[in-house]
C-alpha cells in the first residue's frame, strides 16, 4: 500500500478556494487517488478520484502531477459546511486504507 | 444519505463480553467492508465481504469475525471485548467490479467499560 503525507491541519476563509495537498510518492501504477472527507460524527463521504488525468465534479477538482507522486484537492468556494477531515488515499477500488488526513477548518 | 444503515447507533459493553453490530447495505451493492475508527485516528480496515465470502482482512485478531447474508446485509462480531475495542465501527457498501466509491453508514459507537 502506498504511503501518504498530508498536512495535519489547514485553515481557509469562507468563499475562498481550499487547496489540500497530498504526497503519495510510492503509488503503484494500478492505484487510483481517492479523496474522502469525514464531517464530525459522520461516516466518510466520497469526494472524487482519479488515475492520471485531472478530474472535476460538482464537489471538487483533483489535480494529479504527471509523475503521479502528488495530488491536490481543490474546493473552489469553501463554505463552513466543508469543515471536515480530508483523506487522500492511493488505492485499488474497494479496499481503502485511511491515514490521519488533513483537518480543514473553514472560518467566516 | 448513503442508504447504508447501521444498528445500534450506540452501545455500551463490559470487558469480556461479546457484541454484534449490524449493517444494511445500499440497494444493489454486493460488497461490504468494515472499519474501526479510534478517537482521533483514521478508519482502520477490518475486513471485507463479497457475495457472502470474506475477501480481504486487515490486521485484526480472529475474535473479530463477520458474516454477510444473501441479501448482502452484514454483521460484525467481536468476542472477548477489550477496553481498546472502544471505537466507532463503520460499515461501507460498494458494487464490486465498479467499486469506485464506498458508501459509508454513520457508524456504531461502541464503549467497552
Amino acid at each position: 500500500d502506498a504511503k501518504t503525507t498530508q498536512p495535519p491541519s489547514m485553515d481557509c476563509a469562507e468563499g475562498r478556494a481550499a487547496n489540500l495537498p497530498c504526497n503519495h510518492s510510492t503509488i503503484s501504477g494500478n492505484e487510483y487517488v481517492y479523496w474522502y472527507r469525514q464531517i464530525h460524527s459522520q461516516g466518510p463521504q466520497y469526494i472524487i478520484h482519479g488515475l492520471k488525468n485531472n478530474e472535476t465534479n460538482e464537489m471538487a477538482s483533483l489535480i494529479i502531477t504527471e509523475d503521479r507522486k502528488s495530488s491536490t484537492l481543490i474546493l473552489p468556494h469553501a463554505t463552513l459546511r466543508d469543515t471536515a477531515v480530508y483523506y487522500c488515499i492511493p488505492s485499488r477500488p474497494d479496499k481503502l486504507i485511511f491515514g490521519t488526513g488533513t483537518r480543514l477548518q473553514v472560518f467566516p | 444519505e448513503t442508504g447504508v444503515t447501521q444498528s445500534p447507533t450506540h452501545l455500551i459493553k463490559t470487558r469480556g463480553q461479546q457484541v454484534t453490530l449490524r449493517c444494511s447495505s445500499q440497494s444493489g451493492h454486493n460488497t461490504v467492508s468494515w472499519y474501526q475508527q479510534a478517537l482521533g485516528q483514521g478508519p482502520q480496515f477490518i475486513f471485507q465481504y463479497y457475495r457472502e465470502e470474506e475477501n480481504g482482512r486487515g490486521n485484526f485478531p480472529p475474535r473479530f469475525s463477520g458474516l454477510q447474508f444473501p441479501n448482502y446485509s452484514s454483521e460484525l462480531n467481536v468476542n472477548a471485548l477489550e477496553l481498546d475495542d472502544s471505537a466507532l465501527y463503520l460499515c461501507a457498501s460498494s458494487l464490486s467490479g465498479r467499486g469506485e466509491k464506498l458508501f459509508f453508514g454513520s457508524g456504531t459507537q461502541l464503549s467497552v467499560l
